[in-house]
């Protein structure tokens, strides 16, 4: 989806770099996800943001954190890279359905690569 | 917490071959449920998505999905699958009763039709 842009596309690193992945939208939504893909696995939630002052773990925050500067603006942190965080990274947004109908649109992804 | 499962890891088909795709979750409560499509290289984009009504529900490019509640089951399927349709289709659901929104993925079936 346009309106999610993430940056960088492709990232290579060393063990133990501290590494910040970025993602804007522009779609006005105040839900926010960080996802990582790993073959055979699925995505796999990181993080996710309700709004400016709501973060939440997910599944697999540990080694990760994340800032969200802006409604438009959710940023995920690798402190110290280590190899096993190789993987494609997504971000996705959502509005708040009263109903609970929400639907995830998703940026097209970082390629992030620990040596 | 919820889980979804994917049985078929690859499938392989000829050019207009009916395509059925499994999809399974384990959940007691109200969910939404979604199929996403990521074609080679790109990001995921939403083929269809069940929030309530009527169980079988059409998608983009003539796919379609039927949720029957008393198997947990949201199958994918399409009468006649294109050599375009080569790509990975992810099955996800989140729960609407609570306030967690976030999607649960199955692993994925990577489907590879040949022309």
């Amino acid at each position: 989806d346009a309106d999610v842009t993430q940056t960088p596309r492709n990232r290579i690193t060393k063990t133990g770099k501290r590494i910040m992945l970025e993602c804007s939208q522009t779609k006005g939504h105040d839900r926010m996800y960080w996802y990582r893909q790993d073959p055979g696995l699925g995505l796999r939630l990181i993080y996710y943001s309700f709004d400016v002052k709501d973060i939440n773990k997910g599944e697999i925050s540990d080694g990760y954190s994340v800032s969200r500067q802006a409604q438009a603006k959710f940023s995920l942190s690798l402190e110290s890279a280590i190899p096993n965080q190789t993987a494609l990274y997504f971000c996705a947004t959502s509005d708040l359905m009263p109903d609970a109908t929400d639907t995830q649109y998703f940026g097209p992804g970082t390629r992030l690569t620990v040596l | 917490a919820q889980s979804v499962s994917q049985h078929n890891h690859h499938v392989i088909l000829s050019e207009a071959a009916s395509l059925e795709l499994g999809c399974n979750y384990s959940y007691g409560g109200t969910v939404n449920l979604f199929w996403y499509v990521q074609y080679p290289g790109q990001h995921l984009q939403l083929l269809l998505k069940y929030f309530s009504g009527d169980p079988l529900v059409k998608g983009i490019k003539g796919f379609e999905a039927e949720f029957i509640k008393s198997k947990f089951s949201f199958n994918l399927r399409k009468p006649s699958v294109q050599w375009s349709d080569t790509a990975e289709y992810f099955c996800a659901v989140n729960a609407r009763d609570t306030g967690r929104r976030a999607l649960t993925f199955g692993s994925g079936t990577r489907l590879q039709v040949q022309p």
